[in-house]
């Protein structure tokens, strides 16, 4: 079973826009993390939030965490061609293992 | 790819045989994850390690076995292919920092039974 689940599935924006993609999870978390996928690579870490915190910024990217409702958002702001890849939420059902959503797939048109 | 490679990269066997994949890591990293990639389910966990010797099931272990006898291999091996265990195989590591896991992946293993 998964615990966090991506929303929307696929989002397509003009370049210069910004990206929001939500996650919602299931159980009580330590942290949540995001990673980036390129099509046909493996995943890249991106940003990890811990449970006390609502709030994390990393260059374009903006994590929030609301633990009351069990979810969380990335934003890219001012996107790329580049950005163009599947985003996923991880969460750690052991602080050890991860349990990734299916993804949203993103695509930023010139 | 942070110092791990998968082999082979792409792989077509038949239904019923066996099947190893291999992940190689050189940062000396204590935690080694197997994952499966199909459309629509995200990443599934189907193996872990925790040190040499030392691995446990995941979600989707069934038709699948682990070894790790050195810190920087962690082998898959799959028993008895079926179709449905044509996916994209990924590896990872990771070593615990500052209370958290980050992982860092391989590039993958594309494996099509026939």
């Amino acid at each position: 079973s998964q615990q966090g689940e991506e929303d929307p599935q696929a989002l397509s924006i003009q370049e210069g826009e910004n990206a929001t993609m939500n996650c919602s999870y299931k159980t009580s978390i330590n942290n949540l993390q995001w990673y980036r996928q390129n099509s046909g690579r493996g995943l890249v870490h991106l940003i990890l939030i811990r449970s006390n915190e609502r709030e994390k910024h990393s260059g374009r990217l903006r994590v929030t965490l609301d633990t009351s409702k069990k979810s969380s958002s990335l934003l890219i702001t001012a996107s790329r061609a580049a950005d163009t890849a599947s985003y996923f939420c991880a969460t750690d059902a052991d602080s050890y293992k991860l349990i990734f959503g299916s993804g949203t797939r993103l695509l930023v048109r010139p | 790819d942070a110092g791990i490679t998968q082999s082979p990269r792409h792989k077509v066997t038949e239904t019923g045989t066996p099947v190893t994949l291999r992940c190689h890591q050189t940062e000396n990293h204590r935690y080694m994850y197997w994952y499966r990639q199909d459309p629509g389910h995200g990443l599934r966990l189907i193996h872990y390690s925790y040190g040499v010797k030392d691995t446990d099931k995941g979600e989707v272990s069934d038709g699948y076995s682990v070894s790790r006898s050195k810190t920087e291999d962690f082998l898959l091996t799959l028993e008895s292919a079926t179709s449905s265990q044509t996916s994209v195989y990924f590896c990872a590591i990771s070593e615990p920092g500052q209370g958290y896991y980050e992982q860092y992946f391989g590039p993958g293993t594309r494996l099509t039974v026939t």
